[in-house]
């Protein structure tokens, strides 16, 4: 079973837009949360993560928003550039175990 | 790619034919992963390494075994590769803080198994 959710699949979004793309889970002992970016013929790469004691961390245009609750979390990238068009993967931890979501392919469009 | 070297980079070969691949390391750590990419299932854990002779299954471990008998080498074996085992292959490291799993990863092999 699919223990990380992430939507969408795919994401077009014009230069200058807001990226957004989801992620949900259903283990209650993932106590940490990164994104992973993947350029073509490239490993992914981390490059944000948040823990479940904070709703929201920021670098750059890049932020986490996390709802304990409903257990769900979501990157949002501000202001997309071109060179943000790379696979998205969010991922959850449990001590000894990452578990990936399906991944988004975000392409921004000049 | 954080010291990590992946070889081969490409790999083409028939059906029923055995297949190692190769991870090597220059950072000392202890935890490294190999892990297969498809379309549509994004990740997935093949198996795992936690010290030299020291390894377990993931996810979808079935069809590969490895072995680890330096600290700096991780090996994959396809005893004897299918169809379904066409993929991209990462093999990850772990930095070494337990509750921060971050994880460092090859540029990754092509294989496809003809």
């Amino acid at each position: 079973q699919q223990q990380v959710k992430q939507s969408p699949q795919s994401l077009i979004v014009q230069k200058g837009g807001i990226s957004i793309i989801n992620c949900a889970y259903e283990n209650t002992a993932f106590d940490y949360f990164p994104w992973y970016q993947q350029f073509p013929g490239k490993g992914p790469a981390l490059l944000i993560a948040i823990r479940p004691d904070v709703s929201e961390k920021k670098e750059g245009r890049f932020t986490i928003s996390f709802n304990k609750s409903a257990k769900q979390f979501s990157l949002h990238i501000m202001d997309s550039q071109p060179g943000d068009s790379a696979t998205y993967f969010c991922a959850a931890t449990e001590p000894g175990q990452l578990t990936f979501g399906s991944g988004t392919q975000l392409t921004v469009l000049p | 790619d954080a010291g990590i070297t992946q070889s081969p980079r490409h790999k083409v070969t028939e059906t029923g034919t055995p297949v190692t691949l190769r991870c090597h390391q220059t950072e000392n750590h202890r935890y490294m992963y190999w892990y297969r990419q498809d379309p549509g299932h994004g990740l997935r854990l093949i198996h795992y390494s936690y010290g030299v002779k020291d390894t377990d299954k993931g996810e979808v471990s079935d069809g590969y075994s490895v072995s680890r008998s330096k600290t700096e080498d991780f090996l994959l074996t396809l005893e004897s590769a299918t169809s379904s085992q066409t993929s991209v292959y990462f093999c990850a490291i772990r930095d070494s803080d337990r509750r921060n799993e971050k994880l460092f990863f090859g540029s990754g092999t092509q294989l496809s198994v003809l």
